[in-house]
C-alpha cells in the first residue's frame, strides 16, 4: 500500500476535463509539504509534471493543473488529447518515515 | 542542459552482486540531491533512498534499508545503487533522478536501468 492514495484508473473523451485526486495524512500533505505530479508516458521515465501543488516546469502546457487542500491533492487535464494517455503519480515528503519520499500508487488515463 | 545518463540493461542470476550506475552532467553534481526509485514491470513508483554527493549522506526507505547500497563518486559526478545478493524479486526497472532545490521534488530522470534476475 503506498502512502499517497490515487485512483488506479481514470478516462475520458478527447476535450474532456479529467481529475486525479491524491490523499495523504497529516504527516505528509497535511503536514504542508508540497505535492508534486510527474507523467509517465509509455516505456519512458516519468517527467515533472507540477510542483509545489500548482507550479508548471517550463514547456509543460497550462492545460495540466495542480491543487491542494488539506490532506489532499489534486491534478487537472483541461482539453483532453490523446498523447495525455500515460500513467501520473504524485508524489511528496513524510515527516514520519525518517526522512522518506513517498509516491502514490499512480492513476492510469485512458483517454477514449 | 542537466542530463542523467544510467548504466546499461543487465540480467544476472540469483545470488549475484550488481552495481548500477547514473552520471550526472550539466549542473554542479556535489550540490544536489540523488534518488532512486524503482519500478517493477507493470507497477508504481517506489522511493528506494536518496544520497547527497558532498558528503555522501544517505537515506534509506524503510522498504529497501539493508537491502541496498548507496554510493557517489563525486570525482566522476556519479551515484551508485548496489546489491550484494540478487533475487529474483530484484527484477525491476531502476531510476535515478535529481532531487531540486526545494521541496523535495524530482526534477531530472534517467533513462532507466532494466535489472532482470533470472536462474
Amino acid at each position: 500500500q503506498s502512502v499517497l492514495t490515487q485512483p488506479p484508473s481514470v478516462s475520458g473523451a478527447p476535450g474532456q476535463t479529467v481529475t486525479i485526486s491524491c490523499t495523504g495524512s497529516s504527516s505528509n500533505i497535511g503536514a504542508g509539504f508540497g505535492v508534486h505530479w510527474y507523467q509517465q508516458l509509455p516505456g519512458t521515465a516519468p517527467k515533472l509534471l507540477i510542483f509545489s501543488n500548482n507550479s508548471r516546469p517550463s514547456g509543460v502546457p497550462d492545460r495540466f493543473s495542480g491543487s491542494k487542500s488539506g490532506t489532499s491533492a489534486s491534478l487537472a487535464i483541461t482539453g483532453l488529447q490523446a498523447e495525455d494517455e500515460a500513467d501520473y503519480y504524485c508524489q511528496s515528503y513524510d515527516s514520519s518515515l525518517s526522512g522518506s519520499r513517498v509516491f502514490g500508487g499512480g492513476t492510469k488515463l485512458t483517454v477514449l | 542542459e542537466v542530463q542523467l545518463v544510467q548504466s546499461g540493461a543487465e540480467v544476472k542470476k540469483p545470488g549475484e552482486s550488481l552495481k548500477i550506475s547514473c552520471k550526472g552532467s550539466g549542473y554542479r553534481f556535489t550540490t544536489y540531491w540523488i534518488a532512486w526509485v524503482r519500478q517493477i514491470p507493470g507497477k508504481g513508483l517506489e522511493w528506494m533512498g536518496i544520497i547527497y554527493p558532498d558528503d555522501s549522506d544517505a537515506r534509506y526507505s524503510p522498504s529497501f534499508q539493508g537491502q541496498v547500497s548507496i554510493s557517489v563518486d563525486t570525482s566522476i559526478d556519479t551515484a551508485y545503487l548496489q546489491w550484494s545478493s540478487l533475487k529474483a524479486s530484484d527484477t525491476a526497472m531502476y531510476y535515478c533522478a535529481r532531487e531540486g532545490v526545494d521541496a523535495y521534488k524530482f526534477d531530472y530522470w534517467g533513462q532507466g536501468t532494466l535489472v532482470t534476475v533470472s536462474s
